[in-house]
């Protein structure tokens, strides 16, 4: 089973630029995360999809940040414009059904953006 | 408002010693609690589930326990190896609930020397 894929690996960009991550979430899963993980912290949730609809996006800083999961399968997050203290590895998980009571989720190997 | 605390500075090991992680946390009593490993570069991977009703848990060389009266649970990697160096994240369910999403704390990396 494949697991979850996600590109770029690396995008280095200066303060103001904007940029795109894509995540292809394993095949069949219905919830799909977007995480942000500071250096030296855990990874804190920005966004989850349940199918093509959104969970909770309490913690997405909606003023530069977006996501859309079309089709219900692969998700883009945007950020635009990006600013120093978004440099992050960004991390996208995937989960068979978050509806049900608890549920694993898998990670993707993250982008690394790194703002100058 | 919610907290958890793992500690920050790393664990350092013989080979074939047990390693023992901390994860407390504040405020709230959850219904479960994880545990993750992550390595350089790499996702979390996720290792273990242990639920408020479970005292403890095991798989292979692993145990996890949980205390809901201290507000703590406990990993433990038992004839402990190289390969197991790592940064080792528990996770629980926030108050506020929400389907299936987790709160990471910082995590504890380990390293095993040969």
């Amino acid at each position: 089973e494949a697991g979850v894929a996600q590109s770029p690996r690396y995008k280095i960009i200066e303060k103001r630029q904007s940029v795109a991550f894509w995540c292809n979430p394993i095949s069949g899963h219905a919830t799909l995360y977007w995480y942000q993980q500071i250096l030296g912290q855990g990874p804190k949730l920005l966004i989850q999809f349940q199918n093509n609809g959104v969970v909770d996006d309490s913690q997405l800083p909606k003023d530069r940040f977006s996501a859309e999961r079309l089709k219900g399968v692969d998700s883009t997050l945007k950020i635009q414009p990006a600013k120093l203290e978004d440099s992050a590895v960004y991390l996208c998980a995937s989960s068979l059904d978050a509806e049900r009571a608890i549920d694993t989720q898998y990670f993707g190997p993250g982008t690394r953006l790194t703002v100058l | 408002s919610q907290k958890i605390e793992q500690n920050s500075e790393a664990l350092n090991i013989q080979e074939g010693k047990t390693a023992t992680l901390t994860c407390n946390y504040t405020n709230y009593s959850p219904a479960y609690l994880q545990w993750y490993r992550q390595d350089p570069g790499r996702g979390p991977v996720f290792l273990l589930l242990i639920r408020e009703n479970e005292k403890e848990k095991r798989k292979e060389r692993l145990k996890v326990t949980f205390d809901t009266t201290l507000k703590q649970s406990l990993f433990h990697i038992t004839a402990s190896q190289p390969a197991d160096s790592a940064t080792y994240l528990c996770a629980l369910p926030p108050f506020s609930g929400g389907y299936n999403k987790l709160i990471f704390g910082a995590g504890t990396r380990l390293a095993v020397h040969p």
